[in-house]
C-alpha cells in the first residue's frame, strides 16, 4: 500500500536555530500533502496543504514566514521551522493525498 | 466551524472486555466520518469510515455507525485484544472543506493481558 515516509521522527534543536522535517511518497506521487501539529492531549490541528509546484495554502494564524513548506517534486515536501523557539517544540506529522489518506509517523521536535 | 470531540483518555482494559470511544461531531452540512488509529511509532492508518448517516463502519473487529440524530460516531469493539493498544483519533471530512479532515483529540488505549 500507500506509505510516507517522514524523518527524523524526533529533533532536538537550540532555540533560534532551524529545522527540516521531510515527507517522501515512497510509492505513488503525492499531488497535495498536509501538514499537521499536535499538542499533547490535543488534536491534529492542519496547519497548511501544499500542492506539488505552487505555494502552500495557510490556516489562519499560522505564521507562513516562520513554518516553510516546500513541495517542489510528487514524491517530497519540507517543512522547516525558522527560527525555532520553545513554543514550537511539538509533534508533526504530514498526510499525503491518495485514494484517501496516508500518513507519515511524525516528527517529535523539542526546542530547547 | 467543524469539530470532533472525543471521550478522554487514558482507557486501560483486560483483554477481551468490550471497548466503547465515543466521538461526537459538530458540522454545518453533511460530512464524512472516519477512524484512524495510531500504532506506536507509525503513521495514522484509516480503520474505518462512514459516509452518510446510518452507515455502519467495521473492520478487524471494530465498528461504528453514522448517527445524524445524535451526531456521533461512537466506536466499539466486543472483545479487545493486546495488539489494540494504540491511540484512536476520530475525524470528519465536509464536503464543502474540500480535502480537510478535522480531527479529535485522540485516545489512548491500554489494554493488558
Amino acid at each position: 500500500g500507500a506509505v510516507v515516509s517522514q524523518h527524523p521522527s524526533w529533533v532536538i534543536c537550540k532555540s533560534g536555530t532551524s529545522v527540516k522535517i521531510e515527507c517522501r511518497s515512497l510509492d505513488f506521487q503525492a499531488t497535495t500533502m498536509f501538514w499537521y501539529r499536535q499538542f499533547p492531549k490535543q488534536s491534529l490541528m492542519l496547519m497548511a496543504t501544499s500542492n506539488e509546484g505552487s505555494k502552500a495554502t495557510y490556516e489562519q494564524g499560522v505564521e507562513k514566514d516562520k513554518f516553510l513548506i516546500n513541495h517542489a517534486s510528487l514524491t517530497l515536501s519540507t517543512l522547516t521551522v525558522t527560527s525555532a523557539h520553545p513554543e514550537d517544540s511539538s509533534f508533526y506529522i504530514c498526510s499525503a493525498r491518495w485514494l484517501g489518506y496516508t500518513f507519515g509517523s511524525g516528527t517529535r521536535l523539542t526546542v530547547v | 466551524g467543524d469539530s470532533v470531540t472525543q471521550m478522554e483518555g487514558p482507557v486501560t482494559l483486560s483483554e477481551e472486555a468490550f471497548l466503547t470511544i465515543n466521538c461526537t461531531y459538530t458540522a454545518t452540512g453533511y460530512p464524512s466520518l472516519f477512524w484512524y488509529v495510531q500504532y506506536p511509532g507509525e503513521g495514522l492508518q484509516l480503520l474505518l469510515k462512514a459516509t452518510k448517516a446510518d452507515d455502519k463502519g467495521s473492520n478487524k473487529g471494530f465498528e461504528a455507525t453514522y448517527r445524524k440524530e445524535t451526531t456521533s460516531f461512537h466506536l466499539e469493539k466486543g472483545s479487545v485484544q493486546v495488539s489494540d493498544s494504540a491511540v484512536y483519533f476520530c475525524a470528519l471530512r465536509e464536503e464543502t472543506s474540500g480535502s480537510r479532515l478535522t480531527f479529535g483529540e485522540g485516545t489512548q488505549l491500554t489494554v493488558n493481558p
